[in-house]
């Protein structure tokens, strides 16, 4: 079975540009989420979707957006940015939504750089 | 707001040695508790988790117990490797697919 998939695993850009990150969860997962891990501020929540919708969203600027598709698979955009966006950035996926019980499966990661 | 505290590292340990790292968390209601491990170059795997208060999770040699009176989850193992050597993330789930996660303990076993 295969795990959580995420593209690119590397990439570098400069100061306002903007990137796109993919994510594509483990067959039959719905829901999709989202985090940075810097090593200043740790493990960010960024914002989740599930069935197409998001329906959680962390304390990022609005600079960051993402979207989910029919399939499952999730992208996250940033756009304009900034030094401070150097970071990993980590998908994972569950099978469901339900309270607090789920086990969320990680992706390898995107690591972003910018310069 | 809810958060998750866990004691600063690196930890150092020799192979052999019992294994404790606390972690303590602030929550309204009762979450679900988990721990996570992070290899170097990868990403976070499900060390293991509880429910409800009182559940004890463990997996390969490691245990948590959920202690809702000290809101306490800490991890321990009785013998450590030195393939345990990673970092470890205690987390929080207040609800939906959201994980609240502690700033990681940096675990360094020598042989």
């Amino acid at each position: 079975k295969a795990g959580v998939t995420q593209t690119p695993r590397y990439l570098i850009k400069t100061r306002g540009q903007q990137v796109t990150l993919s994510c594509s969860p483990i067959s039959g997962h719905r829901s999709v989420s989202w985090y940075q891990q810097t090593p200043g501020q740790g493990l960010q929540f960024l914002f989740e979707y599930f069935s197409e919708t998001q329906r959680n969203k962390g304390n990022f600027p609005g600079r960051f957006s993402g979207r989910q598709f029919s399939n499952s698979r999730s992208e996250m955009n940033v756009s304009t940015l900034e030094l401070g966006d150097s970071a990993l950035y980590l998908c994972a996926s569950s099978l469901d939504r339900g309270f607090g019980a789920n086990v969320l499966t990680f992706g390898a990661g995107s690591r972003l750089t910018v310069l | 707001g809810d958060s998750v505290t866990q004691m600063e590292g690196p930890v150092t340990l020799s192979e052999e040695a019992f294994l404790t790292i606390n972690c303590t968390y602030t929550a309204t209601g009762y979450p679900s508790l988990f721990w996570y491990v992070q290899y170097p170059g990868e990403g976070l795997q499900l060390l293991l988790k509880a429910t409800k208060a009182d559940d004890k999770g463990s997996n390969k040699g490691f245990e948590a117990t959920y202690r809702k009176e000290t809101t306490s989850f800490h991890l321990e193992k009785g013998s450590v490797q030195v393939s345990d050597s990673a970092v470890y993330f205690c987390a929080l789930n207040p609800g939906g697919n959201k994980l609240v996660f502690g700033a990681g303990t940096i675990l360094r076993v020598k042989s």
